[in-house]
């Protein structure tokens, strides 16, 4: 089955910076690439995602970009703000009948002001 | 239009005691999925439903049963409660394909 490694675990940055999250999947029938925020105490909520027919997707600070070769995909937040400290998750899905997501182990990002 | 609607929020509950977790969501999806979610960590998922009256186990099903009760409504059921069933339970429903999970607000259960 597929498999998602997520790196790095946490990720301290200064207000403005950029940050960059990568994942690794295993199988390189997924087709699907979705990536989730989770603020403190709320629920997982969708940010954005990328099919595997693009490379690339920008909405607003943030992008992701997808290597099918490599058989990996990053997350980009550019100019950085305290309210983008949350966890993100990646999750990669293949074309199967059950649709799970299989998820990445997270990243905690934490932006000083 | 409410997505993904969880109750209870919170839940107390002593060792050996059962309880159902709801979930329920109005956007006409087929697949229903319950994960836990542990302080700190990763999204663990429980099982899951493919479609109205099929269920399958995902990598953390023991000491929960499910039930896909009509294609809106997707419940989880803890028969004998351990205190290391305490997490936060969140429910999700996808359209499938090249689409997205929406979670519900979650339900932080406590067994002591």
């Amino acid at each position: 089955g597929e498999n998602v490694e997520q790196h790095p675990s946490t990720l301290s940055v200064q207000e403005g910076d950029s940050a960059v999250i990568k994942c690794t999947y295993s199988d390189s029938a997924s087709n699907y690439f979705p990536w989730y925020k989770q603020e403190l105490g709320k629920r997982p909520q969708l940010i954005i995602d990328i099919r595997s027919n693009v490379g690339e997707k920008k909405d607003q600070r943030i992008a992701v970009t997808l290597n099918k070769t490599a058989k990996h995909f990053s997350l980009h937040i550019t100019e950085t703000q305290p309210e983008d400290s949350a966890v993100y998750f990646c999750a990669a899905r293949l074309p199967s009948e059950t649709d799970k997501l299989i998820f990445g182990t997270g990243t905690r990002l934490q932006v000083f002001p | 239009n409410a997505g993904v609607t969880q109750t209870p929020k919170f839940q107390v509950l002593k060792t050996g005691q059962s309880m159902t977790l709801q979930c329920a969501q109005d956007m006409n999806h087929n697949s229903m999925y319950w994960y836990r979610q542990d302080p700190g960590m990763g999204l663990r998922l429980i099982y899951y439903s493919a479609s109205e009256g099929t269920t399958d186990k995902g990598e953390v099903p023991n000491g929960y049963n499910v039930s896909r009760l009509n294609k809106r409504e997707f419940s989880l059921r803890l028969e004998s409660a351990a205190p290391s069933q305490t997490s936060v339970y969140f429910c999700a429903s996808s359209a499938g394909g090249t689409y997205g999970y929406t979670f519900g607000s979650g339900t932080r259960l406590t067994v002591v």
